[in-house]
């Protein structure tokens, strides 16, 4: 079945260091590829996403390529900061039945130090 | 704005009691979700809704039921509970109108925090 491979955490960096999380999928077809995002206490929201191939999502100084030839979706930051310290869940929305369905990776724990 | 809201934030039940958790969305949303969050693995789908009167169930539906009785409300109820039921529930919202996509963009309660002894 379709599932997301998420690098284990946690993650500890200081401010202003490059953030990267590893993702892998696998599905059939072509998914739809998403990373959500949860800070302390609350639930989780979409961070970006992309729909097909070579698509980059971005948002808040976070890029995410589709890669369809390494089935990868990994999470970039050139300069972290102490607020952006959560949990990261890569997620995809299977192409074939259940679309209205995500299947989640297990999450990454992100800390930022100043 | 309101959004996704659930009640009870913290619960601590008794193994063989019963509750049930409320999830309300103010966003007219047809899909609703139903997801538990354990530490090390991630948010696994418990049930689903894609319109009022409709379920199905999702990855961990064992111990479970839920209704949809009104559009805005989906309730997730645990008859009999577990301590392998102890967990974070998170309740989700997402839309049909608009492309395809627009159904997988979740919006989250903030999570009923559930420990069962």
């Amino acid at each position: 079945g379709d599932s997301v491979t998420q690098m284990e955490g946690p993650v500890t960096l200081s401010e202003e260091a490059f953030l990267t999380i590893n993702c892998t999928y696998t599905a059939t077809g072509y998914p739809s590829l998403f990373w959500y995002v949860q800070y302390p206490g609350e639930g989780l929201q979409l961070l970006l996403k992309a729909t097909k191939a070579d698509d980059k999502g971005s948002n808040k100084g976070f890029e995410a390529t589709y890669r369809k030839e390494t089935t990868s979706f990994h999470l970039e930051k050139g300069s972290v900061q102490v607020s952006d310290s959560a949990v990261y869940f890569c997620a995809l929305s299977p192409t074939q039945g259940g679309s209205e369905k995500l299947v989640f990776g297990k999450g990454t724990k992100l800390t930022v130090n100043p | 704005n309101a959004g996704v809201t659930q009640t009870p934030k913290f619960r601590v039940l008794k193994t063989g009691q019963s509750m049930t958790l409320l999830c309300a969305q103010d966003m007219n949303h047809e899909y609703m979700y139903w997801y538990r969050q354990d530490p090390g693995m991630g948010l696994r789908l418990i049930h689903y809704s894609v319109g009022e009167g409709t379920t199905a169930k999702g990855e961990v539906p064992d111990g479970y039921n839920v209704s949809r009785l009104k559009k805005q409300n989906f309730l997730l109820g645990l008859e009999s509970a577990a301590p392998s039921q102890t967990s974070v529930y998170f309740c989700a919202s997402s839309y049909t109108s608009g492309t395809p996509l627009a159904k997988n963009i979740q919006y989250f309660g903030a999570g009923t925090r559930l420990s069962v002894l």
